[in-house]
């Protein structure tokens, strides 16, 4: 199976600061998927990678892979209170075809104003 | 924009009984998931199905659990004797694709709570 590690677990910054959540693989990353979660309701998808290097961005939201495909961080620049919710990590095991996603365990931002 | 819908949002059982979780997929889309969070634990894949039959099971979905697309529609999991360690949030979710492409689209959830 694929282990999916994010950290930190949990974050509060105030409203306008930048901030970075990472997803760490214990597998190449075939496809990483970046998702938010808001407590106790469904899965809004944010953004996928699949190439090393690859960088996406959305509004303030920034995702990254990196060139070993192992790690992704979402960044999030200026933010706001709108961004507080549990961000989650998925990935496509290599060489699946199959869609099974793996998850990390979330990262809960809290944005104070 | 379309979207997965599910019903119903919240399902209070008891140990034993079935329970039948209800999904409409986004219309064009042709592959189906069923995914399972226990408060406070991971998101976990209980299934995938496509061209009406299961592609992958976790070792979660055991005898008690199926799954079904009994229209063009609809795609349901069926919990058939509920117990306690069942409870948690169901989410369905549909992809255009298997590949990983594809993304996966969730719907909001059903919350079951077996007593």
């Amino acid at each position: 199976s694929q282990e999916l590690e994010q950290s930190p677990q949990s974050l509060i910054v105030q409203e306008g600061k930048n901030l970075t959540i990472n997803c760490t693989s214990s597998k190449t990353l075939y496809g990483l998927y970046w998702y938010k979660q808001k407590y106790g309701e469904g899965l809004i998808f944010l953004m996928m990678l699949q190439k090393g290097g690859e960088e996406k961005s959305h509004e303030k939201i920034t995702a990254k892979l990196d060139e070993k495909k192992q790690q992704s961080s979402l960044h999030i620049t200026a933010s706001q209170p709108s961004h507080a919710g549990i961000y989650l990590c998925g990935a496509a095991p290599r060489g699946s075809t199959l869609g099974r996603l793996y998850f990390g365990r979330g990262t809960q931002l809290t944005v104070w104003p | 924009e379309p979207e997965v819908t599910q019903t119903p949002s919240h399902q209070v059982t008891q140990m034993g009984q079935e329970v039948i979780l209800r999904c409409v997929p986004i219309s064009n889309h042709l592959y189906f998931y069923w995914y399972r969070q226990i408060l406070g634990q991971k998101v976990e894949f209980l299934v995938s199905f496509y061209n009406n039959e299961i592609s992958e099971k976790s070792e979660i979905f055991d005898d008690q659990f199926s799954v079904e697309r009994p229209d063009g529609s609809n795609f349901t999991l069926k919990i058939r004797s509920t117990k306690l360690e069942d409870s948690a949030m169901y989410f369905c979710a549909s992809s255009g694709d298997r590949g990983h492409q594809e993304t996966q689209y969730f719907g909001p959830g059903t919350r079951l709570l077996v007593l």
